[in-house]
């Protein structure tokens, strides 16, 4: 079964730091991570899809990286801002049954101080 | 374009009623599924469908039904509740499996 990690589990960063999530699988045969972002009592945003033949993708200030051989991803965040404040999850996708699991950590908590 | 709505957003139950939440989306999505959100455990699959009718268990399926007769609707059936079934439950849809989830604004049940 596929076990996902991230950590740290919650991270406190002042205005402006570029910071790094990660997250780690044990299972490298994956078709697909995801890093969402949950606002509290809310639902999940998708925020990038990297597929397994992909190293990296990126969006504005975002940018995350997969190396599947050793099992991790990393979420990039440039010039952090209090609005980034938010829990975000990795999940990971797999081929199982009549289509894709997806398994996900449990996810960081990030706050930003303005 | 509503996107993926669940119903209802919070419910009561007492331990061994029957319920049904309520999941629709309106993108013309293939991939329907189910999870689970609790403290400290992350989100779980609970059932999924590639198609209508087709549906596949995911990590933790006991305890809960699901059927897939359109392609727009996904219900999840509790068929008799138990405490542990205290949850916040989350629909999402994709295209297809590979891709980007959307997810639902999720339904708070507690079973009493």
């Amino acid at each position: 079964k596929q076990e996902v990690t991230q950590i740290p589990a919650a991270l406190s960063v002042p205005e402006g730091e570029n910071l790094v999530l990660n997250c780690s699988f044990t299972d490298s045969a994956i078709y697909n991570l995801q890093w969402f972002r949950q606002d509290p009592g809310k639902g999940l945003t998708s925020l990038l899809l990297i597929q397994s033949s992909q190293r990296e993708q990126t969006s504005g200030r975002l940018n995350a990286s997969l190396d599947k051989s050793s099992g991790r991803s990393t979420l990039y965040i440039a010039a952090s801002q209090p609005g980034d404040s938010a829990t975000y999850l990795c999940a990971v996708g797999v081929i199982s049954g009549t289509g894709n699991q997806f398994y996900f950590g449990t996810g960081t908590s990030l706050t930003v101080i303005p | 374009n509503a996107g993926v709505t669940q119903t209802p957003k919070f419910q009561v139950l007492k331990t061994g009623q029957s319920m049904t939440l309520q999941c629709a989306q309106d993108m013309n999505h293939e991939y329907m599924s189910w999870y689970r959100q609790d403290p400290g455990m992350g989100l779980r699959l609970i059932h999924y469908s590639v198609g209508a009718g087709i549906t596949d268990q995911g990590e933790v399926p006991n305890g809960y039904n699901v059927s897939r007769s359109t392609t727009e609707d996904f219900p999840l059936r509790l068929l008799s509740a138990a405490p542990s079934q205290t949850s916040v439950y989350f629909c999402a849809s994709s295209r297809s499996g590979a891709n980007v989830l959307t997810f639902g604004a999720g339904s708070r049940l507690t079973v009493l």
